[in-house]
Formats: C-alpha cells, structure tokens, sequence
C-alpha cells in the first residue's frame, strides 16, 4: 500500500532551467508533507516543507505546491544547478495521529546537465 | 554541532546472526526514528521515540526486530536471526519535540546479510 507516490524515478535538465518533481498521496489523513534531498552515501536533508493550510511555500530557489484536491504535490527548482543533482523524496505526515512519523515516496533522481 | 551518527557504516553478517546498529541523535532532540531503505524503495518507517513516551513500533516488520533507547539518547536497533530480505540501509533520524518535523538524518548503515 504506497501512499505516497513518486512516478517519475528520474528527471534529467539541463542548468538554469526548471526542475520539477512530482509527488502524489492517497492517504487524506496526511496534513504535513516535505521534501528531502539525498546524496550517494549520506543521510536525506531537509528542503523544504508545507502544510496542508497552504498551497504554495518558497524557499530561495525552492517552492512546494500544494493541490489538496488533487492529493498532488510539487517542487519546483529554478534555477536548477549541478549541485542540485541527487535523489529527492517526498514525505508526508498526519498531524494528529502519527507524532511526525514519515511515509516516503520512492525518491526521483535528478540530474542537471551543466 | 554534530549531527545524528550511526555505527557501524557497512556490517556484513551471515543469514541467522543477530546484528545490532547504533544511532546517537543531536543533543537535545528528543525524537528519534529509525527507518530502513531497500533497494529501489523509499524510505520505511520502522519505529519512533519521543521522550518518555512509550515508543510506537507499528512499523517493525517482524519480532525479530526490536530498539531501544537508553537515557533519552543513545538508541539501538536489534535485528535477531538475520534474513537475506533484512538487507537494506537502516537510517536514523531526530528532532526536536514536536511541532517540529524537520527530521535529522544520520548517514545510516548499509547492512549486507549473506
């Protein structure tokens, strides 16, 4: 039972264009989602996140939309560079009911060509 | 300051043996997860801490696993009689009490049953 869902398994851009990368959930329990980013070898780190009280968050180059309706989530990269090269998980969690525990997507890989 | 360590980075160990992996979280953080990536998968929840609460294990695949946290830091995770499907990274993070969600990752151990 996937209930959160990365279709993509990877993306390829060139530099100084868009990345987006694309998250779906089925679980309407879930209130909270983030997004992480990971590199070979390490642990994922925390991008950036969004509530469910929100459509849109910003970060620098990083934005995370929200479509409650749809159960659909993106993050969007402008503009994208090498360094951001990794693989990238979506997450969500269910305010009330989960004290934070996290279901991961099954991550997308994305390249940035210089 | 330090982040989440893990111990060991890499252990290989044969199908029946019982494994035990570390996890020291950031000073501070009360919450810790354990969580477990196979091959190709996200991210698997397997069990929280929080405080002095009792932990919610709903995530353990079997009773062969089992952790424990002493003194509201230090955590280990035990896996008795090793299968071959065990094999995966096992990653563990930590927060801050909640409202936070912005996990900690440590750089986790990639564990080979043979």
């Amino acid at each position: 039972d996937q209930q959160v869902k990365q279709n993509s398994p990877s993306l390829s851009v060139q530099e100084g264009r868009i990345s987006i990368l694309n998250c779906d959930y089925t679980n309407s329990m879930f209130d909270y989602f983030l997004w992480y980013k990971k590199y070979p070898a390490e642990g994922p780190t925390f991008l950036i996140s969004i509530s469910s009280i929100k459509d849109k968050n910003e970060d620098g180059r990083f934005t995370v939309f929200l479509n409650k309706s749809a159960k659909h989530l993106s993050l969007h990269i402008v503009p994208s560079q090498p360094g951001d090269s990794a693989v990238y998980f979506c997450a969500a969690s269910a305010l009330g009911t989960s004290y934070g525990k996290l279901t991961f997507g099954q991550g997308t890989i994305l390249t940035v060509h210089p | 300051g330090a982040g989440v360590s893990q111990s060991p980075s890499n252990k290989v160990t044969e199908k029946g043996k019982d494994v035990e992996l570390r996890c020291d979280p950031i000073s501070g953080h009360t919450a810790l997860y354990w969580y477990r990536q196979s091959l190709g998968q996200g991210l698997e929840f397997l069990i929280y801490f929080q405080g002095n609460s009792a932990p919610d294990k709903s995530g353990l695949p079997s009773d062969r696993f089992s952790a424990e946290r002493t003194g509201g830091s230090v955590s280990t995770l035990t896996i008795q009689r090793t299968q071959q499907e065990d094999s995966a990274v096992y990653l563990c993070a930590s927060s801050l009490d909640l409202p936070s969600y912005e996990q900690y990752f440590g750089p986790g151990t990639r564990l080979t049953v043979t």
